[in-house]
Formats: C-alpha cells, structure tokens, sequence
C-alpha cells in the first residue's frame, strides 16, 4: 500500500534538545510538506521542497530545519532554537501543481516539557 | 494574499440533519479549494476538491460544496448527519500558479447528537 508515514507517534523532549521527526513515503511524489497544528489555528506551513536537495521555508520556519537527500523522505528537526515546539506535525506530499491534493501521514505528537 | 475564513469554529447538529459548513476565501486570482477532514489524532483525508471544472463537487462520505464567485464561498453540505461525520473540517486554498502551496483555515469542529 502507497502511503506516509511518520514515527514517533508520541514523542517527548526536555527543552533545549534537538528532536528530529520522520516522514517517509513511498508515492513517488516530488514536493513534500511539513506542517505545525495548534488547537484553533488551524494547520501552518514549516517547510516544503519540490525536489531533492532543495526546499523553501514556509510560514514559520524558525526554529526548524529540513532535509531533502532522497526523494522519499523528509525529515524535520525541531531545534532548542524554537520557542514553543509542543504540537502536534504533519508531513503532507503530493505531485507537483495545484491540482493535486496534498496526502498527508498520521502525525507526530510533540510534547517538550 | 489568499486567505481562506471559516466561520464557526464548533457545529452541532443531530444525527439525519443538514450539514452545513461555512467557507469564504480572498484571492485576488482564481483558486483551487479543498475540503479536509481530520479524526482525533489522525491526518488529513481530502474531502473533495474543486479546480475550475464544475461548481458543483461531489466528494467521499455524500459530502459536496459549490463554489460561488459572486460570494466568495466554498461551502460544505451533506444532506444527513450521521454520527461518524464527527470530526473537524479544513477549507484550505491555492492560488492558481501559486505552486502547491495550500493555506488552511482554522478549522470547524463538527459534532453529531444523537
């Protein structure tokens, strides 16, 4: 089956330590996505690469970083550097062009205490 | 810039009733607009989605939305409420040669009673 995937489910830091979230998928997809999800904000863009080896910074990027080495993956790494990291991510891909949706994996649950 | 407005962040309705699910968007260029849906601790599952072709979309589960220029709506319905329909619901916009870059609205909580 084609799909996302993220891991950890749940996952839980001590501030001031690095954390890096996984996104895989396997839908040969070329852009690929990360959001942020806080309650009654709906969803806001972190990052998104349309090709390997290169992505764009959305929304709000700092604090964050990406990784673009294969085209399958796209892994996100919440830094010491960002304020309020506790929320919950998600990793989206689709074709390129704006008339394809955006697939999105379960979600990762950060919580940073 | 697009922004897409969703009015009501929590609906309530009884099971067998209209479902009715406000969307407005502001993009000075057509859009593309999509529904998502969203279960407790899940992602996202695209609802349906409208590119231009028919104002009238049909999506999965009996939804559908019409997209109205004149009122910059994008509205959701279904005709009955059933209780799995519970969840919360994400209009979201592109701009047509914006890429793939959807913005979100803030989402409505939608809840089903019995």
């Amino acid at each position: 089956d084609g799909g996302i995937t993220q891991s950890p489910k749940y996952l839980f830091r001590k501030e001031g330590q690095n954390v890096t979230l996984s996104c895989e998928q396997n839908l040969n997809h070329d852009a690929m996505y990360w959001y942020r999800q806080d309650p009654g904000q709906g969803l806001r863009l972190i990052y998104y690469s349309q090709i390997v080896n290169d992505f764009q910074k959305g929304d709000i990027a700092e604090g964050y970083s990406v990784s673009r080495e294969k085209k399958e993956s796209f892994p996100l790494t919440v830094t010491s550097a960002q304020k309020n990291p506790t929320a919950f991510y998600l990793c989206a891909s689709s074709k390129l062009g704006a008339l394809y949706e955006q697939y999105f994996g379960p979600g990762t649950r950060l919580t940073v205490t | 810039a697009q922004s897409v407005t969703q009015l009501g962040s929590h609906v309530s309705v009884s099971e067998g009733a209209l479902v009715l699910l406000r969307c407005n968007y502001s993009s000075s260029v057509p859009p593309y607009l999509f529904w998502y849906v969203q279960y407790p601790n899940q992602g996202l599952q695209l609802l349906l989605k409208y590119t231009s072709a028919a104002t009238l979309v049909k999506g999965i589960n009996g939804f559908e939305a019409e997209f109205k220029k004149s009122e910059t709506s994008f509205h959701l319905t279904k005709p009955s409420a059933h209780m799995s329909d519970a969840a919360e619901y994400f209009c979201a916009v592109i701009l047509t040669g914006g890429g793939n870059k959807l913005t979100f609205g803030t989402g409505t909580q939608l809840k089903v009673e019995l």
